[in-house]
């Protein structure tokens, strides 16, 4: 089972910030199965990026996704109020796995 | 339009099953695999298995090979996923989700999600 450990586990900034969201797996993961998902609380989680860095449909541009082999980023170019929330890396490649999650909180 | 519609919560006791449907419209369902993921209160998101209904074929994450089945009604568009020996551990939501498959693997990132199934061990 690939590992994904997600950092910080919490980050707290302003709205019209950035925010760098880190994912590490435990052995490299195939580029085209990792994805980023969004989730607020009591919904089901959102597809924000797939294969690492594409967008998934309706997704605003804000939101990047960059990495290869066991280092993936997760970037909020400017936070809107609507971004706060809890994010989740995952990997489909090799069964399936997700990461921790980060919370990104209003500062 | 892809819709996952998941059956609605379950109380239960603890040593009992519980058997959550997921029933898909709006797409082929053979191309796709069915997964399913858990949610304790205030954790993370936690895969627990999937099918690729076209194959047939299960496949569980090890914490839960021995107490889960993951199966599908091709006639339905219906996944299900039933938990046995439930514990109070076990409370949770559960969701399934959709996935793009090929030649039995799954090549897509799960897109789309059902509302999600809590179920109460008490």
């Amino acid at each position: 089972e690939i590992v994904l450990t997600q950092s910080p586990g919490t980050l707290s900034l302003s709205p019209g910030e950035r925010a760098t969201l880190s994912c590490r797996a435990g052995q490299s993961v195939t580029t085209t199965s990792l994805a980023w998902y969004q989730q607020k609380p009591g919904q089901a989680p959102r597809l924000l990026i797939f294969g690492a860095s594409s967008r998934a449909t309706g997704i605003p541009d804000r939101f990047s996704g960059s990495g290869s082999g066991t280092d993936f980023t997760l970037t909020i170019s400017r936070l809107e109020p609507e971004d706060f929330a809890v994010y989740y890396c995952q990997q489909y490649g090799n069964s399936v796995t997700f990461g921790g999650g980060t919370k990104v909180e209003i500062k | 339009q892809v819709q996952l519609v998941q059956s609605g919560a379950e109380v239960k006791k603890p040593g009992s099953s519980v058997k959550v449907s997921c029933k898909a419209s709006g797409g082929t369902f053979s191309n796709y695999a069915f997964i399913w993921v858990r949610q304790a209160p205030g954790q993370g998101l936690e895969w627990m298995g999937g099918i690729i209904p076209i194959f047939g074929t299960p496949n569980y994450a090890q914490k839960f090979h021995d107490r889960v089945t993951i199966n599908a009604d091709k006639s339905t568009s219906t996944a299900y996923m039933e938990l046995s020996s439930l514990r109070s551990d076990d409370t949770a939501v559960y969701y399934c989700a959709r996935a793009l498959a090929f030649s039995g693997v799954i090549v897509g990132a799960p897109d789309y999600w059902g509302q999600g199934t809590l179920v109460t061990v008490s």
